[in-house]
């Protein structure tokens, strides 16, 4: 079956980093997205990687690996804005997302 | 900016009831989804629609139903509404190429009672 798997919850300190991990199983593969949820709002697009390597857009950094199926999200300089959920999703080799359920991180001052 | 809107929030019916959520975006895309969210699950797609009149079933189509006669609109069906359709119904639209972004609307929390 497919499956994505990411930590349910994190916890970061402010002006900190923090590595949001993704692992996926699909039927074919076409790339991976990464989605901000702030609570109770839409989730908002973050970054979209197809080859391996990582793309790098401000504070936000994401990587492929795609023979060992592993994204990651990186956070620098973490600001308090910074709390919600990041949702991960796959591209199937029928163009379908496959979402994960999503990291909640929670940032302290 | 692209913009998607919902037509409801929030949404309280009652069990049996009949419920219309619409969704509409203002960028001329051709493809639109709903989806459903539920606490620690990822978002599950119900329906999608690749064109006008067109509709492919999701993951879970079962007591839904979807229309789109025009191409800026994609509604949401219950036909009659069950407390396990209790969720969070997101809308989202994207151009074309399967591999581009999805948009999303805000969201209707709907409750059945």
């Amino acid at each position: 079956g497919q499956n994505i798997d990411q930590p349910t919850e994190m916890t970061a300190t402010e002006g900190a980093i923090v590595q949001i991990n993704c692992t996926y199983q699909t039927s074919g593969f076409n790339g991976l997205f990464w989605y901000q949820q702030h609570a109770g709002e839409a989730p908002t697009f973050l970054s979209y990687n197809v080859l391996d390597g990582l793309e790098e857009k401000g504070r936000f950094s994401s990587f492929l690996s795609r023979s060992k199926g592993y994204s990651y999200l990186l956070l620098k300089e973490l600001q308090m804005k910074d709390s919600a959920s990041y949702l991960c999703a796959a591209l199937d080799s029928n163009y379908q997302l496959i979402w994960g359920a999503g990291t909640k991180l929670i940032i302290k001052p | 900016d692209v913009k998607v809107t919902q037509s409801s929030r929030y949404l309280v019916k009652r069990t049996g009831e009949k419920v219309f959520l619409e969704c509409v975006q203002d960028m001329d895309h051709e493809n639109m989804f709903w989806y459903r969210q539920d606490p620690g699950l990822g978002l599950r797609l119900i329906y999608f629609s690749y064109d006008v009149k067109m509709k492919e079933k999701g993951d879970i189509p079962e007591g839904y139903s979807v229309s789109r006669e025009k191409k800026e609109r994609f509604s949401l069906i219950l036909e009659s509404a069950s407390t396990n359709q209790t969720s969070m119904y997101l809308c989202a639209s994207s151009v074309g190429t399967d591999y581009n972004e999805q948009f999303f609307g805000p969201g209707t929390r709907l409750t059945v009672l």
